[in-house]
């Protein structure tokens, strides 16, 4: 089955660190650019980073520029968002989704910052 | 930034109801827009692409046209499981944005 299973959200202090995994299946994942998109009833969808097939390119929303690191482990059909210094504001649904249409999205993990 | 403009913010329609939705670039995309639906509590899905091609297995009374600022979702005859939220996202350029979402709600 063709599918993007997230892991790894959960309740994480303002400062503190988070790591968000999404676990591809079913299609050649190193043939795709993969995207973070998240989203909360305030804002609505929000893309967060961008990493193209083979990791050359790197983009990332000027809102987490410089604290957060998108990765991907093509050999372990895995992507990854390394999440350093959260703010109370980054707490969303986080998806990971497939190619520049986001033609394919995880179920989502929720990402919660508090104190 | 491209910013997504959607209209409107939500609407109510009954079933076999004929439904458009639109979306305006601040700037031209060409064709580069895509269109997705959102159920409670599920992610989106991708309906549209490159403003008017379907994604395969989306039923044929969803169309989408437009090009440049100016887009349009139309569902033909509203069916129950058509009771959503769509979003358009613009792909011409990094970053990627979205429209704030139409809810669709039954009358």
């Amino acid at each position: 089955e063709v599918q993007l299973v997230e892991s790894g959200g959960g309740l994480v202090k303002p400062g503190g660190s988070l790591r968000l995994s999404c676990a591809a299946s079913g299609f050649t994942f190193s043939s795709y650019r993969m995207n973070w998109v998240r989203q909360t009833p305030e804002k609505g969808l929000e893309w967060v980073s961008s990493i193209s097939s083979g990791s050359d390119y790197k983009y990332y929303a000027d809102s987490v520029k410089g604290r957060f690191t998108i990765s991907r482990d093509n050999a372990e059909n895995s992507l990854y968002l390394q999440m350093n210094s959260p703010r109370v504001e980054d707490t969303a649904v986080y998806y990971c989704a497939r190619d520049g249409n986001l033609d394919l999205w995880g179920q989502g993990t929720l990402v919660t910052v508090s104190s | 930034d491209i910013q997504m403009t959607q209209s409107p913010s939500s609407l109510s329609a009954s079933v076999g109801d004929r439904v458009t939705i639109t979306c305006r670039a601040s700037q031209s995309i060409n064709r580069y827009l895509n269109w997705h639906q959102q159920k409670p509590g599920k992610a989106p899905e991708l309906l549209i692409y490159a403003a008017s091609s379907l994604q395969s297995g989306v039923p044929s009374r969803f169309s989408g046209s437009g090009s440049g600022t100016d887009f349009t979702l139309t569902i033909s005859s509203l069916q129950p499981e058509d009771f959503a939220t769509y979003y358009c996202q613009q792909g011409y350029s990094t970053p990627v944005t979205f429209g704030q979402g139409t809810k669709v709600e039954i009358k």
